[in-house]
């Protein structure tokens, strides 16, 4: 089946650590993000890249770091220049299909990882 | 840039009632993507409906529908015969071409025996 998969799914960090969280998908997917999520508020835009080898900053990039070295994996670091790592990361990927009518433009998620400081 | 609005931070009805959850969103694009997602307390976030731009007629599954205003730039969700199930946080969000997937703040739903 086709799908998304983040890994794992609880990490523990301590502090001055790097630690890094895996996405993977299996959807031919061109374009895949993260995002992370804090204590009952939305997503905040890190990272995405829309091709292979290529990857723009999103709202909150400092002291994180990805790599898109592969159409299906975009890893992303959590640095110790983070001051507040503590918090729910999602991964997604996407696809545009308009030259299918787009019919089968579509977005999904990981199920994600709950990333705390210890 | 895209944005995308959702001015109702939290909601609350009960069981079997209709609900309507706002979402306004800006861009100067005419082929575009807006999706409604469900974050239930599991925090999987899982795709409610889909609407393309270039498409007139409102998408429809199930219980759920949305009101697609293109001019108006409006994109709301109808949530019929409101279940137990329905409540989770609720998420609005626009995607187009190259662009990043861009998502609203949120509205929290909640469903009430």
């Amino acid at each position: 089946d086709g799908g998304i998969t983040q890994s794992p799914k609880y990490l523990f960090r301590k502090e001055g650590q790097n630690v890094t969280l895996s996405c993977e998908q299996n959807l031919n997917h061109d374009a895949m993000y993260w995002y992370r999520q804090d204590p009952g508020q939305g997503l905040r835009l890190i990272y995405y890249s829309q091709i292979v080898n290529d990857f723009q900053k999103g709202d909150i990039a400092e002291g994180y770091s990805v790599s898109r070295e592969k159409k299906e994996s975009f890893p992303l670091t959590v640095t110790s220049a983070q001051k507040n790592p503590t918090a729910f990361y999602l991964c997604a990927s996407s696809i545009d299909r308009m030259w299918t009518g787009g019919q089968n433009t579509e977005a999904f998620f990981g199920q994600g990882t709950r990333l705390t400081v210890v | 840039a895209q944005t995308v609005t959702q001015s109702q931070p939290e909601m609350s009805v009960q069981e079997a009632e209709t609900v309507t959850l706002s979402c306004t969103y800006d861009t100067s694009e005419s082929n575009y993507y807006l999706f409604w997602y469900k974050q239930p307390p599991s925090r999987q976030m899982i795709l409610v409906i889909r609407q393309e731009a270039y498409k007139q007629q409102n998408a429809t599954e199930n219980r759920f529908s949305v009101n697609f205003q293109k001019a108006a730039k409006s994109f709301s969700l109808k949530i019929s015969d409101s279940q137990l199930g329905d409540t989770a946080m609720y998420f609005c969000a626009y995607l187009q071409g190259a662009q990043k997937l861009v998502f609203g703040q949120g509205t929290r739903l909640t469903i009430n025996p």
